[in-house]
């Protein structure tokens, strides 16, 4: 089974310039989560899908930062226009519906990341 | 203000050593959960405690869930080369799906 995977793996962009992240979760997750670790500081939450919804988006810094998933399937963020102080690694996590049972039951899976260098 | 406090921030030991490494906090969780990162990866869990005193044992990793359910450890028995990587525990935060990451241990073994 394919794991969670990332796209680009890394990214060098301006100041200025748009970049769109994009995540393929393992196929039959309902969840999918976006994060972000700037360096030197933890991994901080960013959003939460449950299928195409998004149910959780208290993390994200700005309206710089729009995510979509469409379908339910795969997920993008995008980052427009860009900032030095968005540079960091932006990880995506998937895992499978609760089924009613309790979100702290659940394994997420972590893609390798983006590594993304605002210049 | 960090929710989640781990020490050491950085750890070198040498192969065969024993290791503790701490993650606390002034807040109850209802479980917490450890993460292993290896450089260009993402986390990977190894292990969730639910229950206040919890003993979880993976191999030679023993993890254990304070009786108040603010804090953790994990211990490393005879540490291997291959356990090298940063340490992360992780919990979710009360009342929502939102998980909260410690700034980790970062952990190096020498052969």
């Amino acid at each position: 089974e394919a794991g969670v995977t990332q796209f680009p793996s890394h990214s060098v962009i301006e100041k200025g310039q748009t970049v769109t992240l994009r995540c393929d979760p393992i196929s039959g997750h309902d969840n999918l989560y976006w994060y972000r670790r700037v360096m030197g500081k933890e991994i901080k939450f960013l959003l939460h899908f449950v299928k195409e919804s998004k149910q959780d988006e208290s993390g994200m810094p700005n309206n710089r930062f729009l995510a979509e998933r469409t379908g339910g399937t795969y997920s993008t963020l995008k980052v427009q226009p860009a900032e030095l102080e968005d540079s960091g690694v932006y990880f995506c996590a998937s895992s499978q519906d609760f089924l009613g049972g309790s979100p702290f039951q659940e394994t997420q899976y972590f893609g390798p990341g983006t590594r993304l260098l605002v210049l | 203000t960090q929710l989640l406090e781990q020490s050491p921030q950085f750890l070198s030991i040498q192969e065969g050593e024993n290791l503790t490494v701490y993650c606390n906090s002034s807040s109850v969780f209802s479980s917490l959960q450890w993460y292993r990162q290896e450089p260009g990866e993402g986390p990977v869990l190894l292990v969730t405690v639910v229950t206040g005193g919890e003993v979880k044992k993976l191999k030679r990793l023993t993890f254990q869930f304070g009786d108040a359910r603010k804090d953790s450890s994990l211990h490393i028995t005879a540490a291997q080369p291959g356990d090298t990587g940063l340490y992360l525990c992780a919990v979710l935060y009360s009342g929502t799906y939102k998980y909260i990451f410690g700034t980790g241990t970062r952990l190096k073994v020498l052969a």
